[in-house]
Formats: structure tokens, C-alpha cells, sequence
């Protein structure tokens, strides 16, 4: 099983600051990486996918980029509806599986 | 618009059944994978099985394989989760999931439904 951890846990930012999320694979899922965001009470979003495609309807702010094992998800300037919890998720291997999730605060 | 709705959980006690089911509407079913993927409380998601728009090629995560059965009938736009042997780490919202890409599997989860809770208890 392909374990995916993600880092920091929690991360309390500014509006308007940049943010770095970083998503590490234990062994190379290749560019089969995405991301989805979720908010309390929702059910999760997808956010990019194969590393650096951004879903439908997702604002530029938000980019991908890594290969291998090592991932990033960027949101450039910090909005205050970006306050979620962040996962990746790798569909190179079955099981599919998700990271532990990084959580997103304003200040 | 996609819309995916799930039913069909509860309470329930240990060694027992539920069938969850998902309606969709918005797409051609049957041209697409699905899945099922739950949270526990507190947790991430955790995939639990995926069914081919084929209808035949399907997969489990280990910890449901044996006990639950994916399935889907592409006439009535839906998709089932029979779940027997129930254990309380089976205590989670269940979500039905679209596959992003027509025609192939696994790709991503795009969008999910609104999800049904299930809790093992006794």
C-alpha cells in the first residue's frame, strides 16, 4: 500500500499569504497525484489532479507540482473561504489512498 | 448538473447487513467508474471499493474485501454497497463517488454525494 503523509498538520495563516502544503509518498505514484479540499459539514472537493490540472470552477490561486513522492499544493494569496482541510490522494496503485490531511486556518 | 445521492444507512449491530444505494443523474452512468469512499469521524477518507462502468472489473480495500460487495445496474442509475459481517470500525459517513474520466479507471473522485452515516453499534 502506496502511504501518503502529508505535512504540516495544521497550518494558521493570514489572508493574503502564501501557502505551501506538502503531500510525500512512500514509494513513486508518478504524476497520478490530486488533491481535494473539504469543508466542515461538506463532503470532499477535488482540487487538481495528475499533480498540476485544476478541477472545473477552481480559482487560479490554487497550483499543483511535485513528481515521484514528493508533492505540493500552493495556494498563492491566502482567501478566508480557503480555511479547510486538505488531501491528497494517489491513484497509481491500487488501494487508492489518501493522505492524513493538512488543516488550514485564517488568523 | 451531477447529482449523486446515497441512502440506506443507519444504525446497525456488529455482524449485521446494510445495503447502501446511490442514485445519479446528470451523466451517463454508464459510461463512468464509481466508488465508494468513507470517513470515519475525525479522519480522512478512506477508499472502500470501486466498480468498473463494465460492470465486471471491481476492487476492495482490504479491510471490507470479503464483506462487502460493490455493484451497479447502469439501467436504473445506480450504485449499491451490500455490507455484511458490520464491525464497529465500519462506523463512518459513506460517499458515492463519480469517476472524473469516461471510460477509464481509477482516475479521481469527481464530485461525491452528500454521503450516508453508518454506525455499528450494539
Amino acid at each position: 500500500e502506496i502511504v501518503l503523509t502529508q505535512s504540516p498538520a495544521t497550518l494558521s495563516l493570514s489572508p493574503g499569504e502564501r501557502v505551501t502544503l506538502s503531500c510525500r509518498a512512500s514509494q513513486s505514484v508518478f504524476g497520478y497525484l490530486a488533491w481535494y479540499q473539504q469543508k466542515p459539514g461538506q463532503a470532499p472537493r477535488l482540487l487538481m489532479y495528475d499533480v498540476s490540472n485544476r478541477a472545473t470552477g477552481i480559482p487560479a490561486r490554487f497550483s499543483g507540482s511535485g513528481s515521484g513522492t514528493d508533492f505540493t499544493l500552493t495556494i498563492s494569496s491566502l482567501e478566508p473561504e480557503d480555511s479547510a482541510i486538505y488531501y491528497c490522494h494517489q491513484r497509481s496503485r491500487w488501494p487508492l489512498t489518501f493522505g492524513g490531511g493538512t488543516k488550514v486556518e485564517i488568523k | 448538473e451531477v447529482q449523486l445521492v446515497e441512502s440506506g444507512g443507519g444504525l446497525v449491530q456488529p455482524g449485521r447487513s446494510l445495503r447502501l444505494s446511490c442514485v445519479a443523474s446528470g451523466f451517463t452512468f454508464g459510461d463512468y467508474a464509481m466508488h465508494w469512499v468513507r470517513q470515519a469521524p475525525g479522519r480522512g477518507p478512506e477508499w472502500v471499493s470501486s466498480i468498473h462502468w463494465n460492470t465486471v472489473d471491481i476492487a476492495y480495500a482490504d479491510s471490507v474485501k470479503g464483506r462487502f460487495t460493490i455493484s451497479r445496474d447502469n439501467a436504473k442509475n445506480s450504485l449499491y454497497l451490500q455490507m455484511d459481517s458490520l464491525r464497529a470500525e465500519d462506523t463512518a459517513l459513506y460517499y458515492c463517488s463519480k469517476d472524473k474520466a469516461i471510460q477509464l479507471w481509477p482516475t479521481y473522485f469527481e464530485p461525491w454525494g452528500q454521503g450516508t452515516q453508518v454506525t455499528v453499534s450494539s
